[in-house]
Parts: structure tokens; C-alpha cells; sequence
């Protein structure tokens, strides 16, 4: 896998369920971003958690992170027809850049 | 808030022309990247600056230059246009390299034919 991998790569909910996907990554992070990309729109910065953070909330967003997994997860509560977008995670490793997953596909039915 | 734009929501070009797309933030930002994505690929990183005037080469540069002649302003360029470079083309900008978000423009779809 890269650095950085969501899972699943595409999520269908009810609206109003919860939306739950992953990010896995190789090597060590000083923290991993979320972002979320409408279609055919830029990315929009959701939430950064830091490498010695294991949670963090921002509205219906919540965020975890395991260092010993090299994993986090994103949480939407209470899922709207407006979150229907890809979510990317990003982590940043050190040097210049951060490096961005593929993204997750999530799509919210009526 | 953070206003990033780009010159062109889409644009369409014929094989070997020159073609320019431009960036432009309006929060004194220091570092601006370009990023392009096709599906299945994600982002991949053609060229950041962390300056004025200066550059430095992402993952994909190659058929790529960069300008920064203005700290608001970041153009990516493509000498000789090839069907290849069709793609998705996105602008960020960020305070700082690393540790903070960025923040991205509305992207251009660009059609090379």
C-alpha cells in the first residue's frame, strides 16, 4: 500500500447514518489532515490531528489516530446529503510536501 | 477567509501550444503548490514554491516549469502541450510547508486534444 490509503475507496449510507473511513499509512507522521473534495471542486481542509493527538472533534467530524496501527479514522455523524463528497487523507512525513491518499467515494442517499 | 483562484474552471488546447494557468492567494501566503489529479492516482505534487522566485520540483515536474514573480501569484506552465496533461490542475497555498492545512483553489480542467 502508499503512504496514506483510505478505505474504503467508495461508502454508501443512508442520510442520516453515520459515515465511517480509514486512512493507513507506512511510515511515521508528524500529523495527518482530512479533506474533503466535491465534485469537480477543490479540496476544502477539514481537520489536522497531530502525532500526539488520538482524537479530535470538529462539528459532526470526528477524528482518531493510532500510531501503533498507523491508522486513523474519519467519522461523520448524523450524515447529510451534503456530505456526499471524496475525503482524501494527507499526511505529512517530514521534508517539503504532504502526500495525499486516493480518497474515499462517499455518496448519501435520500 | 482564504481565497485561492485559478484563471480558467476549464480550458481546452490543441497538442504542442503553450499553456499557462494561473493562481492567485490573497492571504500573504508563503508557500504555493500545484497539484494535478486523474482518477485512480489521487494528487501528486508538480512543483511548490516557498518563495518569490523560487521553486522546487514535486513527483511530476517532467513537460512542467513554474513562475513566481509575486507572492500571490504561482503559474504553472506547459512548454509543449501533450494529451497527457489532460487532467484535473489544483492550486493550494499554505502559511507554512508542513503542519498546517492548505488551502485550495476551485481547480481547471484542462483538455489537451
Amino acid at each position: 500500500s502508499q503512504q496514506g490509503e483510505e478505505d474504503p475507496q467508495a461508502l454508501s449510507i443512508q442520510e442520516g447514518e453515520n459515515a465511517t473511513m480509514n486512512c493507513s499509512y507506512k511510515t511515521s507522521i508528524n500529523n495527518l489532515q482530512w479533506y474533503r473534495q466535491n465534485s469537480g471542486r477543490g479540496l476544502v481542509h477539514l481537520i489536522l490531528i497531530r502525532s500526539n493527538e488520538r482524537e479530535k472533534h470538529s462539528g459532526r467530524l470526528r477524528v482518531t489516530l493510532d500510531t501503533s496501527k498507523k491508522s486513523s479514522s474519519l467519522l461523520i455523524t448524523a450524515s447529510q446529503a451534503a456530505d456526499t463528497a471524496s475525503y482524501f487523507c494527507a499526511t505529512d512525513v517530514g521534508g517539503d510536501k504532504i502526500i495525499f491518499g486516493k480518497g474515499t467515494r462517499l455518496h448519501i442517499l435520500p | 477567509d482564504v481565497k485561492v483562484t485559478q484563471s480558467s474552471r476549464y480550458l481546452v488546447k490543441r497538442t504542442g501550444e503553450k499553456v499557462f494557468l494561473e493562481c492567485v492567494q490573497d492571504m500573504d501566503h508563503e508557500n504555493m503548490f500545484w497539484y494535478r489529479q486523474d482518477p485512480g492516482l489521487g494528487l501528486r505534487l508538480i512543483y511548490f514554491s516557498y518563495d518569490v522566485k523560487m521553486k522546487e520540483k514535486g513527483d511530476i515536474p517532467e513537460g512542467y516549469s513554474v513562475s513566481r514573480e509575486k507572492k500571490e501569484r504561482f503559474s504553472l506552465i506547459l512548454e509543449s502541450a501533450s494529451t497527457n496533461q489532460t487532467s484535473m490542475y489544483l492550486c493550494a497555498s499554505s502559511f507554512f510547508l508542513r503542519g498546517r492545512a492548505q488551502y485550495f483553489g476551485p481547480g481547471t480542467r484542462l483538455t489537451v486534444t
